[in-house]
């Protein structure tokens, strides 16, 4: 069974600094997607990035980029020029690419952004 | 106006009442999924839906029922409410036609109560 597992519960990071949030995934398929929700305190979640698992080249959305390392089953979010807005839990979540293709996610980060 | 919408957003009852959840969608998607959010946990897959004659079970379904009115309607029913059904409870869409991006969609979430 696929599992993903954000190991950092709690993370916080100064306005306008980067950090990186971690998860790490098991699973035995090769053709599979990889995202990023955030849910802010308005409880919405919302898409932040996604990755095709054979596509070498790291998503990138404005200030969010990932480092997705196949080999190790790593997929980790960086957040640039941190902002207030940030401030949220983040769900890193998996979907095979064919069959049942649910999302399995992680137990999540919560980030906090110091003034 | 919001591509997935749930009613109601929030909900108080009491053990053994039967309870609806409903959620919409202009998104025009094929599938939809209900799932269920619980404090420290990611969210796990209650239901799913591929068509209006396709439904299938997700993890947790034990305790619950699902529709699928239209290809635009998917709700969830509480036959006998219990108080470790207290969560906080998503609606998700996604397209699979042709070369939809598959991605899921979440609506804003139902907090429910059940006392």
């Amino acid at each position: 069974a696929q599992t993903v597992t954000q190991s950092q519960p709690e993370m916080s990071v100064q306005e306008a600094e980067t950090v990186t949030l971690s998860c790490t995934y098991d699973t035995s398929e090769s053709d599979y997607y990889l995202f990023w929700y955030k849910q802010p305190p308005s409880r919405q979640m919302i898409l932040v990035i996604r990755q095709e698992a054979y596509k070498q080249q790291n998503a990138t959305e404005n200030r969010f980029s990932v480092n997705f390392q196949k080999a190790a089953k790593s997929f980790s979010l960086k957040i640039s020029d941190s902002q207030l807005g940030d401030a949220a839990m983040y769900f890193c979540a998996y979907r095979v690419n064919f069959g049942n293709e649910k999302l399995t996610f992680g137990t999540g980060t919560r980030l906090t952004i110091i003034p | 106006d919001a591509d997935v919408t749930q009613t109601p957003r929030n909900r108080i009852t009491k053990t053994g009442k039967r309870i609806m959840l409903e959620c919409s969608q202009t998104k025009g998607h094929d599938r939809m999924y209900w799932y269920r959010q619980d404090p420290g946990l990611g969210l796990r897959l209650i239901y799913y839906s591929f068509d209006v004659k396709d439904i299938n079970k997700g993890e947790i379904s034990d305790g619950y029922s699902v529709s699928r009115q239209a290809q635009a309607k998917f709700s969830l029913s509480l036959e006998s409410a219990i108080p470790n059904q207290t969560a906080l409870y998503f609606c998700a869409t996604s397209d699979h036609r042709g070369r939809g991006e598959k991605t899921q969609y979440f609506g804003p979430g139902t907090r429910l109560l059940v006392l």
